[in-house]
């Protein structure tokens, strides 16, 4: 079945340093693919997409590319900021269920 | 925001209790969704609706039952709670076209469940 693998956590970085977070999946077909964050007591918000292969998610500096050829989605930033600390996941939408991996914690120290 | 809420917010209840969850969008979404969070297991679906009266189980679904008698709202019932159950439930959203699967959840606040 569908399925998200995502890094192990907790990262800590410093501010300013440059983040990977990785993702791999399984799937039937072409899913979506999605990398949402959670903020300590709120509920997931989503933090960018990627429809199909090639495609590129961007948001508030984050990016991740959609690459068929390794299955894989991994979320890059250049220069994260103490306000980035969060639990990021990452999530697969195939037919009309989402699967999501376990989370990754980050927390960006001053 | 999507306009998701979910109610209560926190809940203390005892072992064999039933328990109601509520979660109510104002988005007009054909698909809703329950989830449970737990530290080392991410999301893990529970149940989810395609439409009025039309549900259908996930991955983690003894125990738990729901209804949808409106576009609106959706209820997930713990028939008897066991300590099992204590746990972060979240309500989620998403709206679905023929011939398209990319379209994205949106998140409720989040129901915080301990079972005593």
């Amino acid at each position: 079945g569908d399925s998200v693998t995502q890094m192990e956590g907790p990262v800590t970085l410093s501010e300013e340093a440059f983040l990977t977070i990785n993702c791999t999946y399984t799937a039937t077909g072409y899913p979506s693919l999605f990398w949402y964050v959670q903020y300590p007591g709120e509920g997931l918000q989503l933090l960018l997409k990627a429809t199909k292969a090639d495609d590129k998610g961007s948001n508030k500096g984050f990016e991740a590319t959609y690459r068929k050829e390794t299955t894989s989605f991994h979320l890059e930033k250049g220069s994260v900021q103490v306000s980035d600390s969060a639990v990021y996941f990452c999530a697969l939408r195939g037919g009309n269920q989402f699967y999501f991996g376990t989370g990754t914690s980050l927390t960006v120290i001053p | 925001d999507a306009g998701i809420t979910q109610s209560p917010r926190h809940k203390v209840t005892e072992t064999g209790t039933p328990v109601t969850l509520r979660c109510h969008q104002t988005e007009n979404h054909r698909y809703m969704y329950w989830y449970r969070q737990d530290p080392g297991h991410g999301l893990r679906l529970i149940h989810y609706s395609y439409g009025v009266k039309d549900t259908d189980k996930g991955e983690v679904s003894d125990g738990y039952s729901v209804s949808r008698s409106k576009t609106e709202d959706f209820l997930l019932t713990l028939e008897s709670a066991t300590s099992s159950q204590t746990s972060v439930y979240f309500c989620a959203i998403s709206e679905s076209t023929s011939g398209r699967s990319n379209y994205e959840q949106y998140f409720g606040p989040g129901t915080r469940l301990t079972v005593t």
